[in-house]
């Protein structure tokens, strides 16, 4: 059964720093690891998905990265603002079945 | 525009009641997924479907059912047999293995 770590729990950092977010997963047979954001009470929203043919994919100053030989993959946020303040879950999606296994998140603070 | 609603957003339920969530999209998906949220954790699947009339158990199923009888709507019932019902629920759909679309969640409260 596919178990989905993220390591911290909880980070809080000065606005501008570079930061990474870690993720793992124990079960390399995946389809895509995707990378979602959460902020307090609401739904989630879609970051970023790799394929799990991909090594990294970018959107503006976010970047994720997959090593499936490994089991890791990496969410690098560059000169974090306030607004970046959420929590940020990975999710495995699994060849076996067309679901997602999520990690616990981390919860990422941003001071101004 | 395109996406997911559920309702309500806030839910109360006594002691031994049955309630459902409602969960409907427009985005002409085929897949649709119930997931549970506790405080300060990640989201566990309650139940999911692939396809109209047909749905499978997820990792914590026990206490919940689901009916698919539309492509559009997925409603999910917490029963009496749920003996800690109070969460954070969230509903989301996608197309084969693309990104998924979440809604904006109900909060269930036992009373």
């Amino acid at each position: 059964k596919q178990e989905v770590t993220q390591i911290p729990a909880a980070l809080s950092v000065p606005e501008g720093e570079n930061l990474v977010l870690n993720c793992s997963f124990t079960d390399s047979a995946i389809y895509n690891l995707q990378w979602f954001r959460q902020d307090p009470g609401k739904g989630l929203t879609s970051l970023l998905l790799i394929q799990s043919s991909q090594r990294e994919q970018t959107s503006g100053r976010l970047n994720a990265s997959l090593d499936k030989s490994s089991g890791r993959s990496t969410l690098y946020i560059a000169a974090s603002q306030p607004g970046d303040s959420a929590t940020y879950l990975c999710a495995a999606h699994n060849n076996a079945g067309n679901m997602l296994t999520f990690g616990g998140g981390t919860r990422l603070m941003v001071k101004p | 525009d395109g996406g997911i609603t559920q309702s309500p957003k806030y839910l109360f339920r006594k002691e031994g009641q049955n309630v459902t969530l409602s969960c409907e999209q427009n985005l002409n998906h085929d897949a649709m997924y119930w997931y549970r949220q506790d405080p300060g954790q990640g989201l566990r699947l309650i139940y999911y479907s692939q396809i109209v009339n047909d749905f499978q158990k997820g990792d914590i199923a026990e206490g919940y059912s689901v009916s698919r009888e539309k492509k559009e709507s997925f409603p999910l019932t917490v029963t009496s047999a749920q003996k800690n019902p109070t969460a954070f629920y969230l509903c989301a759909s996608s197309m084969g293995t693309s990104t998924y679309t979440f809604g904006s969640g109900t909060r269930l409260t036992v009373v």
